[in-house]
């Protein structure tokens, strides 16, 4: 069956620490690849997809992936977190045949310390 | 830049009541979706509208809910008679041809009291 994992729920970091949020999918041909975040009670926002190509991609707010076929997976990375970056993140995939439907995963949701 | 826009963005209703969610995709889009996130879960997809029908749903979108595109502009999600376990806040989607991105709406927070 298709899925995504997300394997931490919740992670604290300190403000200016790195961060590496974990994504992992099933299946084997290459989907699309995408991280939203999501504030309390607000929308999904787009950080970054990977179609194709390189396979580190860059986003929004520093934020940047890579994808690595052999491991199936997708983390997502900030070199130093800021306390604005409080919120909940979710990897989400199209996988092939789909419809352009994307499964998400559970969710990760991050606390910064100041 | 353009967006999905949905409306309303809070809807409280009566247990048994019928309800109509409004989503505008963006104008030159051609793929419209609709998820649902209950409060503390993830998002999960309800189905997906292509070319006047639809063209993929999950075991959520049972016989209760029905899609709709009734003009040019407006994508509709309708719920036939409302349960408790439907409240949830609910997205709208849309993508154009040839791109997989979805671009999401701000969401209706549908509470059934």
């Amino acid at each position: 069956a298709q899925s995504v994992t997300q394997p931490d729920i919740h992670i604290t970091v300190s403000e200016g620490a790195s961060l590496e949020l974990r994504c992992n999918y099933s299946y084997g041909a290459t989907p699309y690849l995408f991280w939203y975040v999501q504030s309390p009670g607000q929308g999904l926002q787009l950080l970054l997809k990977y179609f194709s190509g390189d396979t580190l991609v860059q986003g929004i707010k520093g934020f940047e992936a890579e994808f690595k076929r052999s491991q199936s997976s997708f983390n997502l990375r900030k070199p130093s977190v800021h306390w604005s970056d409080a919120a909940e993140y979710f990897c989400a995939v199209v996988f092939s045949g789909g419809y352009n439907k994307l499964i998400f995963g559970a969710g990760t949701r991050l606390a910064v310390h100041p | 830049e353009p967006e999905v826009t949905q409306t309303p963005s809070h809807q409280v209703t009566q247990m048994g009541q019928e309800v109509i969610l409004r989503c505008v995709p963006i104008s030159n889009h051609l793929y419209f979706y609709w998820y649902r996130q209950i409060l503390g879960q993830k998002v999960e997809f309800l189905v997906s509208f292509y070319n006047n029908e639809i063209s993929e749903k999950s075991e959520i979108f049972d016989d209760q809910f029905s899609v709709e595109r009734p003009d040019g502009s407006n994508f509709t999600l309708k719920i036939r008679s409302t349960k408790l376990e439907d409240s949830a806040m609910y997205f709208c989607a849309s993508t154009g041809t040839g791109n997989t991105e979805a671009f999401f709406g701000q969401g209706t927070r549908l509470t059934v009291v």
